[in-house]
């Protein structure tokens, strides 16, 4: 069965750093999404990502954010420069359409930043 | 400012019965819904969908039921297994559909007692 894969699982970082998540989305989608749960809080929507550029963000994906389909196959999330808040599990989805069809979750990358 | 609500952090049902989790919410441009569920280390899994036009939306053993006048959702699980022991996400949208910018509610812990 297709899935969402998201390396590292886990991510430890000192605060100022920058951190690269990683995920592989499913091959034949065509929507894409980042969202994060800090712990104890509900799932908040990130970005949405599609034909390469991003078609929907939330107020928390602020400048210190940004996405990157770097090629055929991945979809990166960049925290230019980790603050404490920013520790939480993060959720790449994706979709084949947006119309009707669910978004399928990778495992989640838990960042914890120190 | 909770856009969708889970009011039960936590709801404990015998094995074989029926389990009921609810959901309201406040936006009334809303018009796709969605249950996930999640386990401890895993990310969001897809259970089952309803778009507004629609009341009623059964696969198996999950019936979601949407009171558009009431703003209100929930999600039949019959009977319950102990594999259903996980915590439930009601999620909403207002893009017709899909991921894009879901509005997840807190969740609900639902324990599956033998």
């Amino acid at each position: 069965e297709p899935e969402v894969t998201q390396t590292p699982s886990h991510q430890v970082t000192q605060m100022g750093q920058e951190v690269i998540l990683r995920c592989v989305p499913i091959s034949n989608h065509l929507y894409f999404y980042w969202y994060r749960q800090i712990l104890g809080q509900k799932v908040e929507f990130l970005v949405s990502f599609y034909n390469n550029e991003i078609s929907e963000k939330s107020e928390i994906f602020d400048d210190q954010f940004s996405v990157e389909r770097p090629d055929g196959s991945n979809f990166t999330l960049k925290i230019r420069s980790t603050k404490l808040e920013d520790s939480a599990m993060y959720f790449c989805a994706s979709a084949g359409q947006v119309m009707g069809t669910e978004a399928f979750f990778g495992q989640g990358t838990r960042l914890t930043v120190v | 400012d909770q856009q969708v609500k889970q009011n039960s952090p936590s709801l404990s049902v015998q094995e074989g019965r029926i389990s009921i989790l609810n959901c309201d919410y406040t936006n009334s441009m809303f018009d796709y819904f969605l249950w996930y569920k999640k386990y401890p280390a895993e990310g969001p899994t897809f259970l089952i969908s309803i778009s507004s036009i629609k009341d009623k939306n059964e696969d198996g053993r999950f019936t979601v039921f949407l009171n558009k006048s009431a703003k209100h959702l929930s999600l039949h699980i019959v009977p319950s297994q102990p594999g259903d022991s996980a915590v439930y996400f009601c999620a909403a949208s207002d893009s017709g559909g899909g991921a894009d910018g879901l509005t997840f509610g807190k969740g609900t812990h639902l324990i599956i007692q033998p």
